[in-house]
């Protein structure tokens, strides 16, 4: 079965420092991995996604991740954090090789960019 | 750029109650889905529609629910006698030919008092 884990519920950086929400998965074949943010009182909205190729994909709002095969990884980075990037964030995978089953979400990684 | 769009925005209902949650998905997507979330909880798998049929479901999707797809542009999920516990935020998505990502509306918050 797959599963998403975010070890951390709650990242604090400054304003203008690198950020990094961890997140690490368990598939049986090669992953879809996604990224999806969600502000206050809102729906997900997507981020950014690995399906295949490079393994560090860019994404909306200048987010960028890093598929680590080895490490089962797909931590989501910023060069430089906004204060308007406090938000809840959640990590999904999905195995594409298992017929239709659904996007499987972590817990979702709370973080607070202070000014 | 097209939206899954989901109504109501926030529904009270009483214990016992039935409730309709609505959602239109983008037109052209095929593959249709309903996710909560209780609040402060991570984001959890209800139902997974495709051509016209229920093509998985999660342990939580008990007799209580159903979806239906009434006229090839809404995407509708019933709750046919609601308790306390289900009372969460409901997202709706679609996905356009398998071809990720999905898609989600903003919610329906769902209050059962």
């Amino acid at each position: 079965a797959q599963s998403v884990a975010q070890p951390e519920d709650q990242v604090n950086v400054a304003e203008g420092n690198p950020l990094t929400v961890k997140c690490t998965y368990s598939v049986s074949g090669n992953p879809y991995l996604f990224w999806y943010v969600q502000y206050p009182n809102r729906g997900l909205q997507f981020l950014l996604k690995y399906i295949t190729g490079d393994n560090l994909v860019k994404g909306s709002y200048g987010f960028e991740a890093e598929f680590n095969k080895s490490q089962t990884s797909f931590h989501l980075k910023k060069p430089s954090a906004l204060v308007s990037d406090s938000a809840l964030y959640f990590c999904a995978v999905r195995d594409p090789n298992s017929g239709n089953t659904p996007l499987v979400f972590g817990k979702g990684t709370r973080l607070s960019v202070i000014a | 750029e097209p939206e899954v769009t989901q109504t109501p925005s926030h529904q009270v209902t009483q214990m016992g109650q039935e409730v309709i949650l609505r959602c239109v998905p983008i037109s052209n997507h095929l593959y249709f889905y309903w996710y909560r979330q209780i609040l402060g909880q991570k984001v959890e798998f209800l139902v997974s529609f495709y051509n016209n049929e229920i093509s998985e479901k999660s342990e939580i999707f008990d007799d209580q629910f159903s979806v239906e797809r009434p006229d090839g542009s809404n995407f509708t999920l019933k709750i046919r006698s609601t308790k306390l516990e289900d009372s969460a935020m409901y997202f709706c998505a679609s996905l356009a030919g398998g071809k990720p990502p999905l898609h989600f509306g903003n919610g329906t918050r769902l209050t059962v008092t």
